[in-house]
């Protein structure tokens, strides 16, 4: 399977700040990652899919300006939450599919915003 | 749209035996069907995949079995270990562009 790192894993940022989250594909040259948010006791939640190249593709009630991703390469893409607000803590996963079917995931981000 | 049911209450069961998770979905049947583990502040880690006519699949100490009839997944883990102790969570292809419907999660607790 793809191995995938995620840095950072936790930041602690000011309401107001901004903060990059990158995904690295390890060994895989990925043209699409998933980038997912995750609350305590909840399920995986998809907020949008990372394409190479191009833009990308947000899920319904997912605001692209806060969350603004950028894939300029087949290794790297990153996942900027903009003016973050405490509401927007929560764990950053992103995964990278190396076929039609299962994921593989990174270690995920902690994001704390105070 | 497509729900995922998974056994909200924690599973805890005695070393050595064998823990059985369950995961219905309510809608159409998805063409495959996967089971992930994911570890307290850690990203899910793939475990298997089961595709609509597949009746079971097996991997070292787990299984999978899919009922499209029951709209239904089992997951078994024999010979349980304390290092099983993790939730698991089930996933649906949701039929387009390899996006994933995610259930929430059973823990399981493994006691020596």
């Amino acid at each position: 399977g793809a191995v995938v790192s995620q840095h950072p894993s936790w930041v602690i940022c000011k309401s107001g700040t901004s903060v990059k989250i990158e995904c690295r594909s390890l060994d895989f040259q990925a043209t699409t990652m998933f980038w997912y948010r995750q609350f305590p006791k909840q399920s995986l939640m998809l907020m949008a899919t990372s394409n190479e190249g191009s833009k990308a593709t947000y899920e319904q009630g997912v605001e692209k300006d806060k969350f603004l991703i950028n894939h300029a390469s087949l290794t790297l893409s990153t996942l900027t939450v903009t003016s973050a607000h405490p509401e927007d803590s929560s764990f950053y996963i992103c995964s990278v599919p190396p076929g039609p079917n299962e994921q593989f995931f990174g270690p995920g981000t902690r994001l704390t915003v105070l | 749209s497509q729900k995922i049911e998974q056994n909200s209450e924690a599973l805890n069961i005695q070393e050595g035996k064998t823990a059985t998770l369950t995961c219905n979905y309510t809608n159409y049947s998805p063409a495959y069907l996967q089971w992930y583990r994911q570890d307290p502040g850690r990203g899910p880690v793939f475990l298997l995949l089961i595709r609509e006519n597949e009746k079971e699949k097996r991997k070292e100490r787990l299984k999978v079995t899919f009922d499209t009839t029951l709209k239904q997944s089992l997951f078994h883990i024999t010979a349980s270990q304390p290092a099983d102790s993790a939730t698991y969570l089930c996933a649906l292809d949701a039929g387009n562009n390899r996006k994933l419907i995610w259930g929430l999660g059973t823990s399981l607790a493994v006691n020596p």
